[in-house]
């Protein structure tokens, strides 16, 4: 079946490095995502990993993907009050037939807090 | 850029009653979704359409129904409101290609009293 598992918490110090790790099951997810949602806000992409690389740098985000243990972590360097936020991973699974819509399996978020 | 709009961001409703909420995306996208939110549990999908006048059932539909009359509008109606339907509600619209990127609106916010 479908499950994407995430801690609920997470709270650093403004400049440390944060991560958030994320496990999930199905292995025919050809995308990982991480979103990010401000209080009050939607979901905002913030980062996808193609499932055939197993690290993604984008300036302060890096992307981590084992796809033999299927964890995905994101690592925010230099992490700012502005950071502050629930982040959640998501998968792609291909339904019967090879086909997803674009469906997604969220995790249940992380919230991320971060103190000055 | 894309933008996806829902008609509320706060609704307060009575038990029993029928509740229509509307998600409206601008960039000629053939996919929608209506999740609802609760803190704990993440995102769950309540129902998708991947082209007009087509919807499939997502993991919790009971309760809802969906209507997708234009492809720039997708509908979610709460036939008779229960107060376990309380919840933040957010729709997406899906970038067909390579990456499945889904696009979300600001949510509304649900009380059923």
């Amino acid at each position: 079946g479908e499950d994407v598992e995430q801690s609920l918490f997470l709270s650093v110090r403004e400049g440390d490095s944060s991560v958030i790790n994320c496990t999930y099951t199905d292995s025919s997810s050809t995308y990982l995502y991480w979103y990010k949602q401000e209080p009050g806000a939607g979901l905002q992409l913030l980062t996808y990993i193609f499932s055939n690389m197993d690290m993604k740098q984008d300036q302060r985000l890096t992307v981590l993907l084992n796809k033999k243990d299927k964890h995905l972590s994101l690592r925010i360097a230099d992490t700012q009050t502005g950071d502050s936020a629930i982040y959640f991973c998501a998968e792609s699974p291909l339904g019967a037939g090879g086909t997803s819509y674009g469906k997604l399996t969220f995790g249940q978020g992380t919230i991320l807090t971060v103190h000055p | 850029d894309v933008k996806v709009t829902q008609s509320s961001r706060y609704l307060v409703k009575r038990t029993g009653e029928k509740v229509f909420l509307e998600c409206v995306q601008d960039m000629d996208h053939e996919n929608m979704f209506w999740y609802r939110q609760d803190p704990g549990l993440g995102l769950r999908l309540i129902y998708f359409s991947y082209d007009v006048k087509m919807k499939e059932k997502g993991d919790i539909p009971e309760g809802y129904s969906v209507s997708r009359e234009k492809k720039e509008r997708f509908s979610l109606i709460l036939e008779s409101a229960s107060t376990n339907q309380t919840s933040m509600y957010l729709c997406a619209s899906r970038q067909t290609g390579y990456t499945d990127t889904q696009y979300f609106g600001p949510g509304t916010r649900l009380t059923v009293l």
